[in-house]
């Protein structure tokens, strides 16, 4: 079974804080992704990367970077908090085999408050 | 650009009731279809993958299917620990996907 797992379940910080958010997962896979999700606004893709080092932009990159040193590694930066990066932040991990695409597999998610 | 629509936005259903999800999408050269349960407070889990039109997929109460323009999440007699939020997505390119809002599912003993 592919595990992907997660550094925290739930996180309280600060405005303007440096938020380190890690996903772990042990299936070997080239894509690892970062999402968060809101109500109303559903999965919204953040950051993805389908190499070590390598990284693309997603739908809402604004106030986030990310880092991948290794391949069963990806971690989501806050530079500076805000209030409105208050949300539930999912990782993911999928295989990369030629031109087909595989499903993703989820970790079970970090709540992150900031206050 | 690429939408996907899920409908209903809720269902409530007895014990039992069978009842289909559905997913409607726009994409140039469908190249996956996934399907996905999402308990609340934890991260979705991967149900099913579909790559043609007519393609079918089953697991216990759960069958999907799949149109050129639409994939249907159909459920017989399910049981209440079937009730979750149901959510679809589809391929966008670049190994990107892009999801629908879901179906909130709920089922009474």
């Amino acid at each position: 079974d592919v595990k992907v797992t997660q550094s925290s379940r739930y996180l309280v910080k600060r405005t303007g804080e440096k938020v380190f958010l890690e996903c772990v997962q042990d299936m070997d896979h080239e894509n690892m992704f970062w999402y968060r999700q809101d109500p109303g606004l559903g999965l919204r893709l953040i950051y993805f990367s389908y190499d070590v080092k390598m990284k693309e932009k997603g739908d809402i990159p604004e106030g986030y970077s990310v880092s991948r040193e290794k391949k069963e590694r990806f971690s989501l930066i806050l530079e500076s908090a805000s209030t409105n990066q208050t949300s539930m932040y999912l990782c993911a991990s999928s295989l990369q085999l030629a031109v087909l695409t595989y499903e993703q597999y989820f970790g079970p998610g970090t709540r992150l408050t900031v206050t | 650009e690429d939408q996907v629509t899920q409908s209903p936005e809720a269902l409530r259903l007895q014990e039992g009731e069978s009842s289909s999800l559905n997913c409607s999408y726009t994409v140039s050269g469908l190249r996956g279809l996934f399907w996905y349960r999402q308990d609340p407070g934890k991260g979705p889990e991967f149900l099913f993958t579909l790559y043609s039109a007519g393609e079918e997929k089953e697991k216990e109460r759960l069958k999907a299917t799949l149109t050129k323009k639409e994939s249907f999440l159909h459920i017989t007699a399910p049981k209440p620990e079937d009730s979750a939020t149901y959510l679809c997505a589809v391929f966008q390119g670049a190994q990107k996907l892009v999801f629908g809002q879901g179906t909130r599912l709920t089922i009474n003993p």
